[in-house]
């Protein structure tokens, strides 16, 4: 099976702009998950969706946004860029089933490398 | 809400030689715990799992880690390092439905030839 697939790997952009990043999850995952890791803050979770809905949200202010597809796909935008959103976003999906509860793994892209300027 | 705590920010250890990575957690419910190891430039691999079945959980790539619930700790070991094994390594905590994971701050292992 293939794994996690992240697009693009890495972009540079500038303050003001806006962006947006795309994540391919495991056939048959229809949970997808997106994370931030800085140097600074470490690994800090961004949104979580499932079959098209936002089930959780971290605490990242309203720049930040995601949405899913019917085929599970995630895209997740960041809008009025600012240098601090440099850092490295990874996407993970799940088995995750709705209405079960229990802590399925959940597998990792490679990441895209962003860097705003 | 559930956190977790790696007490150790950089390990070293020679080649051959064990390792112990510690991590504590906090959590009001019975946690899922994970080990993940993130290579320089890679994403996250998941090493071990914990979800309240056996207390001692084996691994991928030789490690293994031991729930305490007594001491709030899930310790990762590995009996003999290897070169690979050089990366930095995440304690994880999930929520109670397994949508949010919560990470320490990571231990950067360096293993000494």
């Amino acid at each position: 099976k293939a794994g996690v697939t992240q697009t693009p790997r890495y972009l540079i952009k500038t303050r003001g702009q806006q962006v947006t990043l795309s994540c391919s999850p495991i056939s048959g995952h229809r949970s997808v998950s997106w994370y931030q890791q800085t140097p600074g803050q470490g690994l800090q979770f961004l949104f979580e969706y499932f079959s098209e809905t936002q089930r959780n949200k971290g605490n990242f202010p309203g720049r930040f946004s995601g949405r899913q597809f019917s085929n599970s796909r995630s895209e997740m935008n960041v809008s009025t860029l600012e240098l601090g959103d440099s850092a490295l976003y990874l996407c993970a999906s799940s088995l995750a089933l709705l209405g079960t509860r229990g802590a399925y793994e959940q597998y990792f892209g490679p990441g895209t490398r962003l860097t705003v300027t | 809400a559930q956190s977790v705590t790696q007490l150790d920010s950089h390990v070293s250890v020679s080649e051959g030689t064990p390792v112990l990575l510690r991590c504590n957690y906090s959590s009001s419910y019975s946690p899922s715990l994970f080990w993940y190891v993130q290579h320089p430039n890679k994403g996250l691999q998941l090493l071990l799992k914990y979800t309240s079945a056996a207390t001692l959980v084996k691994g991928i790539n030789g490690f293994e880690a031991e729930f305490k619930k007594s001491e709030t700790s899930f310790h990762l070991t590995k009996p003999s390092a290897h070169m690979s094994d050089a990366a930095e390594y995440f304690c994880v905590v999930s929520d109670r439905w397994g949508y949010k994971l919560s990470f320490g701050a990571g231990t950067t292992v360096t293993v000494r030839a």
